[in-house]
């Protein structure tokens, strides 16, 4: 199947420090990519749909100014946590569309953010 | 709302049973259909995808759709300890994507 990469895996930082997480499409094109929150023994929760060159789209209840998400290429989507409190500690997961295709979704290897 | 449902269980089966994991969806526009798995700690991978009424076989999985009672199912066969995880099924549309909230499998040694 196609590969999703995440990076970093996991990732400490500090309260009040931002963090970026990257996770890119390696041998497909991918026009949409979503981010997605899971909390220990919780389901996944979408945050937003990205799409490449436009802004993304938020669920409701995400605040879009905290989760910065930038889809600048067809391989490449961000999410920037900024000013990470603790309870933003938390897995997070990207997938990734594959285009063209039947809307088949692969997912990154997930990241791990620890917020101290 | 589009809306796709699953029992979050735990579904306890003993090696060597079959496993039947089940979904409904909400959407009669959904055109494809998914299922993951997810182990603790890891991220969803991809199992089957199936698109047409009837069965999809894949190795010791097979999947069943009946689009006219908006139903997806999953069976494992020959069941493993390393099948426990958490089931994700999703349904798709011309640009959505709707996942349910998984059922967790328990197979027993």
């Amino acid at each position: 199947g196609a590969v999703v990469s995440q990076h970093p895996s996991w990732v400490i930082c500090k309260s009040g420090t931002s963090v970026k997480i990257e996770c890119r499409s390696l041998d497909f094109q991918a026009t949409t990519m979503f981010w997605y929150r899971q909390f220990p023994k919780q389901s996944l929760m979408l945050m937003a749909t990205s799409n490449e060159g436009s802004k993304a789209t938020y669920e409701q209840g995400v605040e879009k100014d905290k989760f910065l998400i930038n889809h600048a290429s067809l391989t490449l989507s961000t999410l920037t946590v900024t000013s990470a409190h603790p309870e933003d500690s938390s897995f997070y997961i990207c997938s990734a569309k594959q285009t063209p295709g039947r809307n088949t979704i692969y997912f990154g290897e997930g990241s791990w953010l620890t917020v101290v | 709302q589009k809306e796709v449902e699953q029992n979050s269980g735990p579904l306890s089966v003993p090696e060597g049973a079959i496993a039947s994991l089940n979904c409904t969806y909400s959407d009669r526009g959904s055109q494809s259909f998914f299922w993951y798995r997810q182990y603790s700690g890891k991220s969803p991978e991809l199992i089957m995808f199936i698109y047409s009424n009837g069965d999809k076989e894949d190795g010791r999985f097979t999947a069943q759709l009946n689009k006219a009672s908006q139903y997806v199912s999953l069976l494992i066969r020959d069941s493993q300890p390393s099948d426990s995880a958490t089931y994700l099924c999703a349904a798709s549309g011309y640009s959505t994507l709707t996942f349910g909230k998984g059922t967790m499998l328990l197979v027993s040694p």
